[in-house]
C-alpha cells in the first residue's frame, strides 16, 4: 500500500497568490483529514470528510481556506489569498471505520509564503 | 470538553536509559488513545493505541503504554531509548464513534550518545 500521498511535498509562493494543496488517502478509507502544524499552535484539525462529505469544518481559520473532496481518492486544500501567516506544514490523514479512529497520516507539505 | 495535556515539553536521556512520557486526558468517557511519533520532516506515525482490554499495550519499536483510569493517564514508556528514538512524540484521545483527535501539544525527546 503506498500509503496517504500529499502533493507538493514543498511549496513557496508569495503573499496573496492562491496555492492548492492535494492528497490522495488510502485506498479503501471513507474518512479523510486535514491538519495544520505550526510551533505557536501545534496540530490543529482543520476539517474532516467522511465518505467524501464535510463533517466538521470548525477548524477552519477563516473564508480563505477552503477544502473539497470530489471523490474518495482526492481532496484539495485551497488558500485564496495566502498570507505570511499560513505558513506551517499541512498533513492529511484517513482513516476507515473499523480501524478504532487509527490515522494514518501522509508525509505533509510544508508551506511557505513570503 | 476533551483536552489532552502533555505536561514536558522536552525531554532529553541518554542511550540505552529507560523513558517515560507523560499524557493526561480530561474526558467523561472510556477513551481512544493514541501515541504518534513524528521523526523531524516526516509526517506521524502510530506508535500504540488503546481503546479496550488490557490496560497495557504493546506498540512497536519496543514501546509500551499503560491506560490508568484513576489518573486519567496514558504514559509511554521504553525500558532503553535508542538514538533513532529521538523525535516528537504526540499523545492523542478519540472519542469512541467519533474520528476526531484531540492531539496533545507534543513532547520533544533528544537522547544523548
Amino acid at each position: 500500500d503506498a500509503g496517504v500521498i500529499q502533493s507538493p511535498r514543498h511549496e513557496v509562493t508569495e503573499m496573496g497568490q492562491e496555492v492548492t494543496l492535494r492528497c490522495k488517502p488510502i485506498s479503501g478509507h471513507d474518512y479523510l483529514f486535514w491538519y495544520r502544524q505550526t510551533m505557536m499552535r501545534g496540530l490543529e484539525l482543520l476539517i474532516y470528510f467522511n465518505n467524501n462529505v464535510p463533517i466538521d469544518d470548525s477548524g477552519m481559520p477563516e473564508d480563505r481556506f477552503s477544502a473539497k473532496m470530489p471523490n474518495a481518492s482526492f481532496s484539495t486544500l485551497k488558500i485564496q489569498p495566502s498570507e505570511p501567516r499560513d505558513s506551517a506544514v499541512y498533513f492529511c490523514a484517513s482513516s476507515y471505520r473499523g480501524s478504532y479512529n487509527e490515522q494514518f497520516f501522509g508525509p505533509g507539505t510544508r508551506l511557505t509564503v513570503l | 470538553a476533551q483536552s489532552v495535556t502533555q505536561p514536558d515539553i522536552h525531554i532529553t536521556v541518554s542511550e540505552g536509559a529507560s523513558l517515560e512520557l507523560r499524557c493526561n486526558y480530561s474526558y467523561g468517557a472510556t477513551p481512544y488513545l493514541f501515541w504518534y511519533v513524528q521523526s523531524p520532516g516526516q509526517g506521524l506515525q502510530l506508535l500504540l493505541k488503546y481503546f479496550s482490554g488490557d490496560t497495557l499495550v504493546q506498540g512497536i519499536k519496543g514501546f509500551e503504554a499503560e491506560f490508568k483510569r484513576s489518573q486519567s493517564s496514558f504514559n509511554l514508556r521504553k525500558p532503553s531509548v535508542h538514538w533513532s528514538d529521538a523525535a516528537e512524540y504526540f499523545c492523542a484521545v478519540a472519542s469512541s464513534g467519533t474520528y476526531k483527535y484531540i492531539f496533545g501539544t507534543g513532547t520533544r525527546l533528544k537522547v544523548l550518545a
